[in-house]
């Protein structure tokens, strides 16, 4: 199967910065996403990587290193809103999608 | 119906019974997915359709069948219920399998075997 290894759990206050890191081993590559997931509620897209390199969209960036199966979510400007589960996929060969088991991030005022 | 529903929000089910889990989308999507979610194990695929009249097995197909005769629904079964299959399942959909396409989930449901 697939290998995508995140962070279990962060903590971070509002206003500041916080990177939610991914690495993966997967049977070929078509993308990776990220999945944003508040409590009892589905996930929601966030951001698609498929070149190296930084994706940036308002507050949120994700970065891609496909040569090291690497690659992170940035949250700027924190705010309470943000506090939810990050979900790091990866696409593979077969274009089937494989989900991290998540990153719970809470931000404290 | 705006986007991908999802049918029941809930159940709590016998072990044995049988049940049918219901999905439809209003998108024109050709792909659709089938997750469970469990507590520290993030969502797993269990059975997938790329277009109308074909399905493929996921990560963890056992003990469950999908069918997609149209574009729209995309129904899973439980073909006799077990407590393993305790779980959140999320319906999701593409415009196709591939590209920048991303998928759009459904609110879910929770189903509990008893």
């Amino acid at each position: 199967g697939q290998n995508i290894d995140q962070p279990t759990e962060m903590t971070a206050t509002e206003g500041a910065i916080v990177q939610i890191n991914c690495t993966y081993q997967t049977s070929g590559f078509n993308g990776l996403f990220w999945y944003q997931q508040h409590a009892g509620e589905a996930p929601t897209f966030l951001s698609y990587n498929v070149l190296d390199g930084l994706e940036e969209k308002g507050r949120f960036s994700s970065f891609l290193s496909r040569s090291k199966g690497y690659s992170y979510l940035l949250l700027k400007e924190l705010q309470m809103k943000d506090s939810a589960s990050y979900l790091c996929a990866v696409r593979d060969g077969d274009y089937k999608l494989s989900f991290g088991a998540g990153t719970t991030v809470t931000v404290r005022a | 119906i705006a986007g991908i529903t999802q049918a029941p929000t809930s159940q709590i089910l016998a072990a044995g019974r049988r049940m049918t889990l219901r999905c439809t989308q209003d998108m024109r999507h050709n792909a659709m997915y089938w997750y469970r979610q469990d507590l520290g194990l993030g969502l797993r695929l269990i059975h997938y359709s790329n277009t109308a009249g074909t399905t493929g097995k996921g990560e963890v197909p056992d003990g469950y069948s999908v069918s997609r005769a149209n574009t729209d629904d995309f129904p899973l079964t439980l073909a006799s219920a077990v407590p393993s299959q305790t779980s959140v399942y999320f319906c999701a959909s593409s415009l196709t399998s591939g590209g920048g396409n991303e998928q759009f989930f459904g609110p879910g449901t929770r189903l509990t075997v008893l």
